[in-house]
């Protein structure tokens, strides 16, 4: 069974530019969620997509957006990065249905992003 | 607003010693409460999930339970190593998931 991965693992970006991060789900799992982890605090919700669906929104601004592909590796995609955009990016992979994602939820090591 | 807040922020113990992690969050109407482990600069380790049907779950030396009418989990770890040291983080499903702002546990030999 192959756990989830991430890419890259660390990049360094300046003001402005845009940044895409990628994520390989665990193998069987068709929900997807990323997560921004700031230095000493807890993960913050990004959004989550179903089935190539996003199904949730935490309280980030639109240009941070994503894409879930048909084998449900996914992607988040940050636009006109800022200096507070730097952080630990992590996606987790689950078994979700329509009705919400309840299953356990599975991390990969995470991306580490600095913004210049 | 639907938080969660664990104490203590720090805890430092001698190896051998058993201790409990607390984790508590302010709306009870939840689908379910996981536990995790992160070393530094690393990702999540997944170590239980508690459903909200459920009252508690155990894996090994850990063991965590669940009171939602309280809004009160628990994490409770038996004669603690030194591998142990990390920051456990409690992880509570509302509509969305809100994480806690962890506990760094270091046990010294």
């Amino acid at each position: 069974e192959t756990g989830v991965t991430q890419s890259p693992t660390h990049l360094i970006k300046t003001r402005g530019q845009q940044v895409t991060l990628r994520c390989s789900s665990q193998s069987g799992h068709n929900t997807v969620s990323w997560y921004q982890q700031a230095l000493g605090q807890g993960p913050q919700f990004i959004f989550q997509y179903y089935r190539e669906e996003e199904n949730g929104r935490g309280n980030f601004p639109p240009r941070f957006s994503g894409l879930q592909f048909p084998n449900y590796s996914s992607e988040l995609n940050v636009n006109a990065l800022e200096l507070d955009d730097s952080a630990l990016y992590l996606c987790a992979s689950s078994l979700g249905g329509l009705a919400g994602n309840t299953g356990e939820l599975f991390f990969g090591e995470g991306s580490r992003l600095t913004v210049l | 607003k639907q938080e969660v807040t664990q104490i203590p922020a720090a805890l430092s113990v001698p190896e051998g010693e058993n201790l409990v992690l607390n984790c508590s969050f302010t709306d009870s109407a939840i689908y379910n409460l996981q536990w995790f482990r992160q070393d530094p600069g690393k990702g999540l380790t997944s170590l239980l999930l508690i459903q909200s049907s459920q009252r508690e779950q155990t894996s090994g030396r850990l063991n965590a339970s669940l009171d939602k009418s309280s809004g009160r989990s628990t994490l409770y770890i038996a004669a603690s190593q030194p591998g142990d040291s990390a920051t456990y983080l409690c992880a509570v499903r509302f509509q969305k998931l809100v994480f806690g702002t962890g506990t760094r546990l270091l046990v010294s030999p």
